[in-house]
């Protein structure tokens, strides 16, 4: 079942600017996820916060998340070229006996020159 | 070295066909799975094996069976093939997830499969 909304669905900057995309999820949550897809890629592991974070930093990679209003941001400042890609949210839903992670639809990225 | 390999990489064949994807972990994980990614980018989860026990089995067509010999294997094989099948599968490694929240996957490159 999908769980997270990204939004926007699509976004395109040039190289420099900075990009934030948002997503949304529906229940109570252990931790949320970023992942980034390269065409014709796997999904490469970005950044993990736990539900008692609300900010969180790696590189030019920062995710914040608010609990109460159910959603999360990710920022990446500076974009390059090789930033091109999808970005997906998943969540680790408490209470989910099973542990696994509800896909969100994702945010293509795309970083013009 | 590759963390999760997956072959073939592509995979195109005719309906009624079977065929096998195979998935292999260098992680040292426990756990494994099976994702299908539609034209839409839609990733949705199939199966998951915990020490080569099934602890996930999505709604997907029983012509879909995961096999694990072993914790570093999860292959995926697939009866009676349709076209509805096309997507691409990605399988996936974590930690035990057994008693905690679930950690991050390790993603292998994926088999696009083509069912003509």
């Amino acid at each position: 079942s999908q769980q997270g909304e990204e939004d926007p669905q699509a976004l395109s900057i040039q190289e420099g600017e900075n990009a934030t995309m948002n997503c949304s999820y529906k229940t109570s949550i252990n931790n949320l996820q970023w992942y980034r897809q390269n065409s014709g890629r796997g999904l490469v592991h970005l950044i993990l916060i736990r539900s008692n974070e609300r900010e969180k930093h790696s590189g030019r990679l920062r995710v914040t998340l608010d609990t109460s209003k159910k959603s999360s941001s990710l920022l990446i400042t500076a974009s390059r070229a090789a930033d091109t890609a999808s970005y997906f949210c998943a969540t680790d839903a408490t209470g989910d006996s099973n542990y696994q992670l509800i896909w969100g639809a994702g945010t293509k990225l795309i970083i013009k020159p | 070295d590759t963390a999760v390999s997956q072959t073939p990489k592509y995979l195109v064949t005719q309906m009624g066909n079977d065929k096998s994807i195979k998935c292999e972990q260098n992680l040292g994980h426990d756990t494994m799975y099976w994702y299908k990614q539609d034209s839409k980018k839609f990733l949705k989860i199939m199966f998951s094996y915990n020490n080569k026990e099934l602890i996930i089995n999505e709604t997907v067509p029983n012509r879909f069976s995961p096999k694990s010999p072993d914790k570093a294997h999860l292959n995926l094989h697939i009866n009676s093939l349709e076209l509805g099948d096309s997507a691409v599968y990605f399988c996936a490694s974590s930690q035990d997830l057994r008693g905690r929240a679930a950690d991050e996957q390790f993603f292998g490159p994926g088999t696009r499969l083509t069912v003509l």
